[in-house]
């Protein structure tokens, strides 16, 4: 069966510093993989979603970016984090067949603080 | 413009039939409908989707209308374990990148 693990679960950091965030799928390959975010009591927000290894796609302009350096390995990543860059990050997979069939992971909760 | 309209909120006791609507009066005709729920801090899961038939899995049923302007997700026998909110969506097959999570309706299944 196929899971996705997420960390950190949680995430304190202070303004300007580095983020890396990782995600990784087991049991399928040449999954696409997206990155969400939730603002508090808010909808999802795509923010970048990959089709294939070194193929990123940005949705929203912003101060991050994604990397997919191997097929199940997607990393959300900013330089330097602002405040407005708080937020509950969740990473998702789906067949190439049926995007629009999306499983989650646990999500990591970010503070800038 | 939203596709779907979804109330905020509604209650549901908890062993009845939890029956959430949607509106999607704007569908157009090569787009599917797609629920997901999202349980209070964990990332949504995916729950059922259909086209024009009436759909049934493990999890719920999918009611659409002849006219595919709405559709009602059916939880039959809801528990605790079921308050969330849900997400109607309309979409595209194979978008992916176009799945939109609105406000959702937040179900809170009572004892």
């Amino acid at each position: 069966s196929q899971t996705i693990h997420q960390w950190p679960a949680t995430l304190v950091q202070p303004v300007g510093s580095p983020l890396s965030l990782e995600c990784t799928v087991e049991g399928t390959s040449n999954p696409n993989l997206y990155w969400y975010r939730q603002a508090a009591g808010r909808g999802l927000q795509l923010l970048f979603y990959s089709v294939g290894i070194g193929q990123i796609s940005s949705e929203v302009p912003q101060n991050l970016s994604a990397s997919r350096p191997q097929d199940r390995q997607f990393i959300l990543s900013s330089k330097k984090l602002l405040l407005s860059d708080s937020g509950f990050y969740l990473c998702a997979w789906s067949r190439g067949s049926f995007k629009n069939i999306q499983y989650f992971g646990a999500g990591t909760r970010l503070s800038v603080l | 413009d939203a596709k779907t309209t979804q109330p905020t909120s509604m209650d549901c006791a908890e062993g009845r039939a939890a029956n959430l609507p949607c509106n999607h009066s704007t569908i157009s005709g090569n787009e599917y409908v797609y629920w997901y729920r999202q349980i209070h801090s964990q990332g949504p899961q995916y729950i059922i989707h259909g086209l024009k038939n009436n759909e049934t899995n493990e999890m719920a049923s999918l009611i659409i209308t002849e006219d595919r302007k709405s559709s009602t997700l059916i939880l039959p026998h809801a528990t605790l374990r079921d308050t969330a909110v849900y997400y109607c969506i309309v979409s595209q097959r194979n978008a992916g990148n176009m799945l939109t999570f609105g406000g959702g309706t937040r179900l809170m299944v009572k004892p």
